[in-house]
């Protein structure tokens, strides 16, 4: 596609399920961002991807969270047992590799009621 | 851990001024420093950016100053237009790691007609 593609682009739940964010990067991109932006703040660092292994996942805030990329290509974040506190826009970024620009997606808003 | 300070929180501008978005950094090994635009509900798209070894980088109406040794850079819209009202992030990274991006906290830019 043209740019990265994030959905769903809102997402409502209630506590304690679980939920499932996708990102489809730019074609061709090898590197692979999650981040998470909270209202009124910058985006967090989540995890990268370098291919289909996760290259860092320090970001990620417990083991709740979790994401995978299969094929090199697609992403998922999966949150399990969401809580309140995970309410949030969910941003992924594409990047051609190492050093070169991220380019975002829209984002996914989370919603936790 | 907040390594990027981003000042000032909020800014109104006429048109045709000239806003200016201050960034403090902690870490020295950064070695990348970009800015971004965020329109709502879009995804942070990158402006421009800047490496160390220059002390400014123009490109349109948009000019980074850089200064290493204050650990400081900051963001300049020449002949601003009410279309630059967005919130600005700054960020940095540093190469041969992830180069997951630290982001400042936004400034809401408004430039009134």
């Amino acid at each position: 596609g043209a740019g990265v593609s994030q959905t769903p682009s809102n997402k409502v739940t209630e506590k304690g399920k679980y939920v499932e964010l996708r990102c489809d990067p730019i074609s061709g991109h090898t590197a692979l961002y999650w981040y998470r932006q909270s209202l009124g703040q910058g985006p967090e660092f989540l995890i990268y991807f370098q291919g289909t292994g996760a290259a860092d996942d320090s970001g990620l805030p417990n083991d709740r969270f979790f994401a995978v990329r299969p094929e090199g290509s697609v992403s998922t974040l999966k949150i399990q047992r969401t809580e309140r506190g995970d309410s949030a826009v969910y941003l992924c970024a594409s990047s051609s590799g190492q050093g070169n620009i991220q380019y975002f997606g829209a984002g996914t808003r989370l919603s936790v009621l | 851990q907040q390594q990027v300070k981003q000042s000032p929180q909020s800014l109104i501008v006429q048109k045709g001024g000239i806003p200016i978005i201050n960034c403090a950094y902690e870490n020295t090994a950064f070695d990348y420093f970009p800015w971004y635009q965020q329109f709502p509900g879009k995804g942070p798209a990158l402006l421009i950016a800047i490496r160390p070894d220059v002390s400014e980088k123009k490109e349109g109406r948009f000019t980074i100053s850089f200064n290493k040794s204050a650990k400081q850079f900051s963001l300049h819209i020449m002949d601003s237009q009410p279309g630059d009202s967005a919130t600005y992030f700054c960020a940095a990274s540093y190469t041969g790691a992830t180069n997951k991006l630290i982001f400042g906290t936004g400034t809401l830019l408004a430039v009134q007609p």
